[in-house]
C-alpha cells in the first residue's frame, strides 16, 4: 500500500548539532509540506514543495532548510538545532494540482528533544 | 492578520451529539477543513467545506457559512473511540492552511 512515511520517530539531540528529519511517500504526489505542532499552536508550516526542485518558505521557516531531489522525498534539516526548536514535526503531502479540496495526508510525526 | 479560533476542550457524553465550532479570518479563501488527531498519532482528515452549508457523512456533518466565517463539525451518536483532537483549517488565497490550536474532546460513559 502507497504511504508516507518518517524517520527517525524519535530523536534527541545536542544545541548547535545539525539534524535531518527524513520523509518518504509512495503515493507519487507532487506536494509536500513540513509542520511543527506545539502545545497550544495550530500546526505551523515550516517549508513546502509542488514539485522536483521547487521549494518554498513557509511562517516559521528560520532555521530550516529542504530539498527536493525526487518525487519521494523531502528531508528536513534543522542547520543548527536550538531549545526552541524542540517539537513534534509532520511531513504531509497531497496530490495533484494545487486547488482548494486536496487534502493533505499526514506522516507518523517526529518528536525532536534539543537539550 | 490570519485566524483561526476554536474551543480548547469540551466533554461530551457517550451516545451524544456535540458540535466544535470554527470562527476564521484568512486571506482569501478556498475551503475549511476538519481533521481528527488521536493523541499520539498523526492528523487524519475528516471533511471539506467549500461552499455553504452542510455536508454529512455518517456520524460526522460539517457545516460552513462563508459569510459569517464560521464552521461547525458535528459528531453524532458519540463512542469512545471519538476522543481526540479536532483541528480546524482553512486554506487561503495561496492554498496554505492556516490551522485552529484544535479542540480536545473527552467522551465520558
Amino acid at each position: 500500500d502507497a504511504e508516507i512515511t518518517q524517520s527517525p520517530r524519535h530523536k534527541i539531540t545536542e544545541t548547535g548539532r545539525q539534524v535531518t528529519l527524513a520523509c518518504h511517500q509512495t503515493w507519487n504526489h507532487n506536494n509536500m509540506f513540513w509542520y511543527r505542532q506545539d502545545l497550544g499552536h495550530g500546526l505551523r508550516l515550516i517549508h513546502y514543495s509542488y514539485g522536483v526542485h521547487d521549494t518554498n518558505k513557509g511562517e516559521v521557516s528560520d532555521g530550516y532548510s529542504v530539498s527536493r531531489s525526487n518525487t519521494e522525498d523531502l528531508p528536513l534539516t534543522l542547520e543548527s538545532a536550538a531549545s526552541s526548536q524542540t517539537s513534534v514535526y509532520f511531513c504531509a503531502s497531497s496530490p495533484g494540482e494545487i486547488s482548494g479540496g486536496n487534502e493533505q495526508f499526514f506522516g507518523p510525526g517526529t518528536r525532536l528533544t534539543v537539550l | 492578520g490570519q485566524n483561526i479560533d476554536q474551543p480548547t476542550e469540551m466533554t461530551a457524553t457517550e451516545g451524544a451529539i456535540v458540535q466544535i465550532n470554527c470562527t476564521y479570518q484568512t486571506s482569501g479563501f478556498n475551503g475549511l477543513f476538519w481533521y481528527q488527531q488521536h493523541a499520539g498519532e498523526a492528523p487524519t482528515f475528516l471533511s471539506y467545506n467549500v461552499l455553504d452549508g452542510l455536508e454529512e457523512k455518517g456520524r460526522f456533518s460539517s457545516f460552513l457559512s462563508r459569510s459569517k466565517g464560521y464552521s461547525y463539525l458535528l459528531l453524532k451518536e458519540l463512542q469512545m473511540k471519538d476522543s481526540a483532537s479536532y483541528l480546524c483549517a482553512a486554506m487561503d488565497s495561496n492554498y496554505q492552511l492556516i490551522w485552529g490550536a484544535g479542540t480536545k474532546l473527552i467522551i465520558k460513559p
